[in-house]
């Protein structure tokens, strides 16, 4: 089984600043990782495929990088609507999501 | 528009049955793997279950597997076309909302980029 396992697990942000978030699989997924959003009561929605393509609709602000083991999603300039958490997942495999980030006001 | 409709959720006693829906509309549902994932209140995303996009492959958590069996009706009519999860011998962790989601592909090798709204279950006495 392959563990995903995000940092920090909670990131507080003032609005305009760059968040950078990190996700770690626990063996290779090759780039077999997306990125979703998730705010308090509504379902996730995928920002990011592939590890680094954009979802249809998703701002450019929002950017993912990394292979392997290792995967970072990027927020170049926080918006007030970013706040929110945000979860990795690797489908190299069955599917597997990492624990989330909680992206909050500084 | 793409569309993801869950049903069926609900307060349940535990050990006992209940089966899960989701309605699908706005896209070729043959083509496509589908999913079910669960949040439990407070909590992450767990993926339950994953079916191919015709049905012959299915995949399950551990924490599922020999309880839950994910299904799928792949109807010429369209507006049948849908998603099941058959969870039995429910327990008290299994209380979470439960989405649907769509694959990008026709397998599990495959993001999932459109979601229902979810449906509740509760699994107590």
């Amino acid at each position: 089984e392959i563990v995903m396992t995000q940092s920090p697990v909670i990131l507080s942000v003032s609005p305009g600043e760059r968040a950078t978030l990190s996700c770690r699989a626990s063996q290779s997924v090759s780039s077999n990782l997306a990125w979703y959003q998730q705010k308090v009561g509504q379902a996730p929605r995928l920002l990011i495929y592939g590890a680094s393509t954009r979802a249809s609709g998703i701002p450019a602000r929002f950017s993912g990088s990394g292979s392997g083991t290792e995967f970072t999603l990027t927020i170049s300039s926080l918006q007030s609507e970013d706040f929110a958490v945000y979860y990795c997942q690797q489908y190299d495999n069955w599917p597997r999501f990492g624990q989330g980030t909680k992206v909050e006001i500084k | 528009e793409v569309q993801l409709v869950e049903s069926g959720g609900g307060l349940v006693q535990p050990g006992r049955s209940l089966r899960l829906s989701c309605k699908v509309s706005g896209f070729t549902f043959d083509d496509y793997a589908m999913h079910w994932v669960r949040q439990a209140p407070g909590k992450g995303l767990e993926w339950v279950a994953g079916i191919s996009w015709n049905g012959e492959s299915r995949g399950y958590a551990d924490s599922v597997k020999g309880r839950f069996t994910i299904s799928r009706d792949n109807a010429k009519d369209y507006a049948k076309n849908s998603l099941y999860l058959q969870m039995n011998s429910l327990r008290h962790e299994d209380t979470a909302w439960y989405y649907c989601a769509k694959g990008t592909t026709g397998w599990y090798r495959g993001a999932f980029d459109i979601w229902g709204q979810g449906t509740m279950l509760t699994v107590s006495s």
